[in-house]
């Protein structure tokens, strides 16, 4: 099946720096989503971005398909963005809604 | 999270008995999957249901796990005579649909502790 790694695995940053987070996948996907999961266990659905650029506040995420990567760039970074970043995706041929999840990188935020 | 619903989000079960977790997917969507995060660990896939059909069921344990998504009522996970190695959050999703662009939503997660 379809491999997902991110990196770096643990993260820590003081209040207000700037951060990018990668996630490398083996094959064509047609859907990768990024989540975060903070403190509390619930997942937050970021970005859906099988391609292509969007931004959303002080988040924005790229995703270059041809080349099998996406970045998650976090600008400004609060305490509250603190917690597991997940990269998932889902590659031809597998069900819709099969996602397979990256290990996650561990965002801490510093006052 | 778009409105997916689960519930309980916190369950203690002791070894033997069994669990059940629900999930009320967002309000017309017709895709409901299920997953499963141990500590420390990502989220894996277990199961996709539509309206009464289980489409892709790789995912989950042969024994002692079930899923079902009536045409009425929530999406049900069963875990029958638990083992505290299924002590782990279960994660529910849905879709609207199965054409591209169609985003996953997921809910808060059920914490399932067994002793």
């Amino acid at each position: 099946g379809i491999q997902v790694e991110q990196s770096p695995p643990d993260l820590i940053l003081q209040e207000g720096a700037n951060s990018t987070l990668r996630c490398n996948f083996s094959d064509s996907v047609n859907n990768l989503q990024w989540f975060h999961q903070n403190p509390w266990g619930q997942l937050i659905n970021l970005f859906y971005i099988p391609s292509g650029t969007k931004q959303n506040g002080r988040l924005s995420a790229t995703t270059v398909a041809t080349e099998r990567y996406s970045l998650l760039y976090i600008s400004s970074s609060q305490t509250t963005d603190s917690g597991v970043y997940f990269c998932a995706v889902r590659s031809g041929g597998t069900s819709y809604g099969k996602l397979t999840f990256g290990q996650g990188t561990i965002l801490t935020v510093h006052p | 999270n778009a409105g997916v619903m689960q519930n309980p989000r916190h369950l203690v079960r002791r070894r033997g008995q069994e669990a059940r977790l629900r999930c009320s997917p967002v309000k017309g969507h017709s895709h409901v999957y299920w997953y499963r995060q141990l500590p420390e660990e990502g989220l894996k896939f277990m199961v996709y249901l539509q309206k009464e059909n289980i489409i892709d069921e790789s995912g989950m344990p042969k024994e002692r796990f079930s899923a079902e998504f009536p045409k009425e009522g929530p999406s049900i996970l069963r875990i029958q005579q638990v083992v505290r190695g299924d002590s782990a959050a279960y994660f529910c999703a849905s879709s609207a649909g199965t054409a591209s662009g169609n985003t996953i939503y997921f809910g808060e997660g059920s914490w399932l502790t067994v002793v």
